[in-house]
């Protein structure tokens, strides 16, 4: 069975630092998806970024990268100039496969975003 | 207006009682999926759909149950509330056609069981 590990339960950072958020995974699959949601206080889930396994390119949204190490079965999140809105829970999801559709999700990480 | 609606947003209901959580979408998507979150752990899945003949149970189906109505309909049901199903549950959708299969959440309801 896949699991995902986020092993940072709480993280902070300065306004307009970077910070960098971990998660490992494990999967005997080939392929695969990876994303990360972001639950603000509201408590909607919003897609941050998204990587597919078999794309050796880290994708990158904005202020949002990501470092995808496959081999080691890490999918980092990196948020840039943070700003005091990033302030939210963040979660790291498996997916399978297309056809399968379901999300595995990590525990996830507080982030505090402090002025 | 939202894409994904659920309702109600907030429901206080007392254990043994039956109560339903719907979602609503307008994105046309195909998919859909019920997901409960508790503090601290995340996620995690307890049913979901990929049509209206398609009904699949999740990580944590027992003591719930589902109906995909129309595609745009998804209902998850508790057929006798117990405290331990207090949790914020979500209904999300996807398109088997995008590349990525991303899912779109709703807004989530906060359900308490007394």
């Amino acid at each position: 069975a896949q699991t995902v590990t986020q092993s940072q339960p709480e993280m902070s950072v300065q306004e307009a630092e970077t910070v960098t958020l971990s998660c490992t995974y494990d999967t005997s699959e080939s392929n695969y998806y990876l994303f990360w949601y972001k639950q603000p206080p509201s408590r909607q889930m919003i897609l941050v970024i998204r990587q597919e396994a078999y794309k050796q390119q880290n994708a990158t949204e904005n202020r949002f990268s990501v470092n995808f190490q496959k081999a080691a079965k890490s999918f980092s999140l990196k948020i840039s100039d943070s700003q005091l809105g990033d302030t939210a829970m963040y979660f790291c999801a498996f997916m399978k496969g297309v056809s399968q559709g379901n999300l595995i999700f990590g525990k996830g990480t507080k982030l505090s975003v402090k002025p | 207006d939202a894409d994904v609606t659920q309702t109600p947003r907030n429901r206080i209901t007392k254990t043994g009682k039956r109560i339903m959580l719907e979602c609503s979408q307008t994105k046309g998507h195909d998919r859909m999926y019920w997901y409960r979150q508790d503090p601290g752990l995340g996620l995690r899945l307890i049913y979901y759909s990929f049509d209206v003949k398609d009904i699949n149970k999740g990580e944590i189906s027992d003591g719930y149950s589902v109906s995909r109505q129309a595609q745009a309909k998804f209902s998850l049901s508790l057929e006798s509330a117990i405290p331990n199903q207090t949790a914020l549950y979500f209904c999300a959708t996807s398109d088997l056609e995008s590349l990525y299969n991303e899912q779109f959440f709703g807004p989530g309801t906060r359900l308490t069981v007394l």
